[in-house]
């Protein structure tokens, strides 16, 4: 089983609506989970990060934890055009590695 | 003012050739990493350090060698370059080790002709 687990297709979403990202991972004993955001050809940029101790909203993002599903996710409310990119969950895998899914395309048509 | 940044920006070189990246971070972070991101666009960790000393070792060929002469620079040489070693090399650093968020460099496009 892959420590970090990102399966769904690209996600295409219209202008304003809301975009849903989830990842599972593998580690129950993880504590700490981040999304980061990655434009064609640039680097992965952090965008939020939780602790197991409870989720958290940053304007238009809101990361959410369900630690008994082994699952995080990622809502971007009022998605733009902008949000157009590939988002990277990454967990700590508690052996000292940050262990990063395979990404989630967002496309969001305006 | 960058935070982390790695030269060069792109790498263009034969099999068989020797070569390095830099990295450095001015965000006064503690541990710093190396990433490689494949043609698929999964990044895998090859290697950690923590105030210069080596934390993650990943399973990277030993033709892989990284070098942290102090806590804001990391430098990777790559020996006998292979075709399978082209891809993106990132550099990241964090304060602590996995649970503070990392920060990227801009990458390294790495293309073996």
């Amino acid at each position: 089983q892959k420590e970090v687990e990102q399966n769904s297709g690209p996600l295409s979403v219209p202008e304003g609506a809301i975009a849903s990202l989830n990842c599972t991972y593998s580690d129950r004993g993880s504590q700490s989970f981040f999304w980061y955001r990655q434009y064609s050809g640039k680097s992965p940029e952090l965008i939020m990060f939780i602790y197991s101790n409870g989720d958290k909203e940053d304007g238009r993002f809101t990361a959410q934890l369900n630690k008994a599903s082994q699952y995080v996710s990622l809502l971007i409310r009022d998605s733009q055009p902008s949000d157009s990119a590939t988002y990277l969950c990454a967990v700590n895998g508690g052996n000292n590695r940050l262990a990063f899914g395979k990404g989630n395309q967002v496309v969001v048509i305006p | 003012d960058t935070a982390v940044s790695q030269t060069p920006k792109y790498l263009v070189t034969q099999m068989g050739n020797d070569k390095s990246i830099k990295c450095e971070q001015n965000l006064g972070h503690d541990t710093m990493y190396w990433y490689k991101q494949d043609s698929k666009k999964f990044l895998k960790i090859m290697f950690s350090y923590n105030n210069k000393e080596l934390i993650i070792n990943e399973t990277v060929p030993n033709r892989f060698s990284p070098k942290s002469p102090d806590k804001a620079h990391l430098n990777l040489h790559i020996n006998s370059l292979e075709l399978g070693d082209s891809a993106v090399y990132f550099c990241a650093s964090s304060q602590r080790h996995t649970d503070q968020p990392q920060h990227f460099g801009d990458g390294t496009r790495l293309s073996i002709l």
